[in-house]
């Protein structure tokens, strides 16, 4: 079965710390990866897109790292504002006949003052 | 530039009634989505439509309409709401389809929080 799973589930840090979000999957075959930022009540903006022969994008503060090796990435958020303070979701697309975009369930990131 | 725009941001519903959710955009993409959102679990497709005419299935079809109006339209239809139809339910667009080889950008509209008693 396709996953995505993403940890930690939930994570609290002091404003001005980085912090490092993971997602492991096993959705094969790859296509690309997605970082979505998703604010409370609101629908999920993508901070980055990342193909098999990518293995870093940076998108303002935010790095993703992927290797496709091991099926994980991370997102590394650096120098955390408040405003980052919202669920992070990873999202893996397969190459397929059919359509595959799994989301994975979210890290919930709260930036404390 | 409104992007995704989807109508109601909420709605209660009594089990049994019916009703449409609708979403536009504004972007002249050619694929949409609907998506909802549980408590614990990531976004799951409901049905997706890969271009203006055509409409597919997605993980959670059960329940659940949908038609495309036109290139800008895609909504939602719940014919007889069911408790665990309570949810939050986004709509997207892409320029093409999210799964396909090429690479492409998704939108999501601001969701509409539905809930069934």
């Amino acid at each position: 079965k396709n996953q995505v799973e993403q940890s930690p589930q939930s994570l609290i840090i002091l404003e001005g710390k980085n912090c490092t979000l993971q997602c492991n999957y096993t959705v094969s075959p790859f296509s690309n990866l997605r970082w979505y930022k998703q604010d409370t009540g609101r629908g999920p903006v993508s901070l980055t897109i990342m193909t098999f022969s990518e293995n870093t994008k940076s998108n303002g503060r935010y790095t993703a790292t992927l290797d496709a090796d091991t099926k994980q990435s991370s997102l590394h958020i650096t120098a955390s504002q408040l405003s980052d303070s919202a669920s992070y979701i990873c999202v893996v697309s397969a190459v397929s006949g059919t359509y595959k975009y799994i989301f994975g369930t979210g890290t919930r990131l709260k930036v404390l003052a | 530039n409104a992007g995704v725009t989807q109508t109601p941001k909420f709605q209660v519903l009594k089990t049994g009634q019916s009703m449409t959710l609708q979403c536009a955009q504004d972007m002249n993409h050619n694929s949409m989505y609907w998506y909802r959102q549980d408590p614990g679990m990531g976004l799951r497709l409901i049905y997706y439509s890969a271009s203006e005419g055509t409409t597919d299935k997605g993980e959670v079809p059960n329940g659940y309409n949908v038609s495309r109006l036109n290139k800008r339209e895609f909504s939602l239809r719940l014919e007889s709401a069911a408790p665990s139809q309570t949810s939050v339910y986004f709509c997207a667009s892409s320029e093409v389809l999210l799964a396909g080889p090429e690479f492409t950008e998704a939108f999501f509209g601001q969701g509409t929080r539905l809930t069934v008693v």
